[in-house]
């Protein structure tokens, strides 16, 4: 069974571009979460997403924004970049019937997103 | 702002010795989890716990839930090298607001 995709693996962007990230989820599986990672912060829970809706919400301001298609796959786009969106960005997926942490997620590899 | 806060954050031990990994917070968890990273993959999750002092055993690695679910240890026995990694604990908290929090993480190297 295929793990969790995500793609590109590695993007260097500028100050006030916008990104696109992508996550391919394990078949089967109907949530896609999102979260950033950084030395500083370390983990934070972005967005989840289940059956084409967002489910759950962290505080992240507007510029993130996510959506996912009728397949699971999910998309992540970041606008008007800052130094500070600098980070991995890991998405995970999961059946989406549980709901929350009792739901096993499967975490992809990460996206390595650099803002110069 | 909900903090995990995990001691130590970076820990350096030989092959076969023990350590502990603590996981503490001043709210309450609906359930804990703990992930292992390792470099250029996602965390790998280890074990959930949802019950107040609830105590699970992986291989050498044994997880304690705190009866008031405000805190957790992971304990590993007999260290192997193979245990390098960053180990993170994750509380979900479901009061109104969904959230989701992860720890600020240990780094463990196991030397040979």
């Amino acid at each position: 069974k295929a793990g969790v995709t995500q793609t590109p693996r590695y993007l260097i962007k500028t100050r006030g571009q916008q990104v696109t990230l992508s996550c391919s989820p394990i078949s089967g599986h109907r949530s896609v979460s999102w979260y950033q990672q950084t030395p500083g912060q370390g983990l934070q829970f972005l967005f989840e997403y289940f059956s084409e809706t967002q489910r759950n919400k962290g505080n992240f301001p507007g510029r993130f924004s996510g959506r996912q298609f009728s397949n699971s796959r999910s998309e992540m786009n970041v606008s008007t970049l800052e130094l500070g969106d600098s980070a991995l960005y890991l998405c995970a997926s999961s059946l989406g019937l549980a709901g929350g942490l009792t739901d096993t997620q499967y975490f992809g590899p990460g996206t390595r997103l650099t803002v110069l | 702002t909900q903090l995990l806060e995990q001691s130590p954050q970076f820990l350096s031990i030989q092959e076969g010795e023990n350590l502990t990994v603590y996981c503490n917070s001043s709210s309450v968890f609906s359930s804990l989890q703990w992930y292992r990273q390792e470099p250029g993959e996602g965390p790998v999750l280890l074990v959930t716990v949802v019950t107040g002092g609830e105590v699970k055993k992986l291989k050498r690695l044994t997880f304690q839930f705190g009866d008031a679910r405000k805190d957790s240890s992971l304990h590993i026995t007999a260290a192997q090298p193979g245990d390098t990694g960053l180990y993170l604990c994750a509380g979900e908290i479901v009061e109104g607001t969904y959230k989701y929090i992860f720890g600020t993480g240990t780094r463990l190297k196991v030397l040979a």
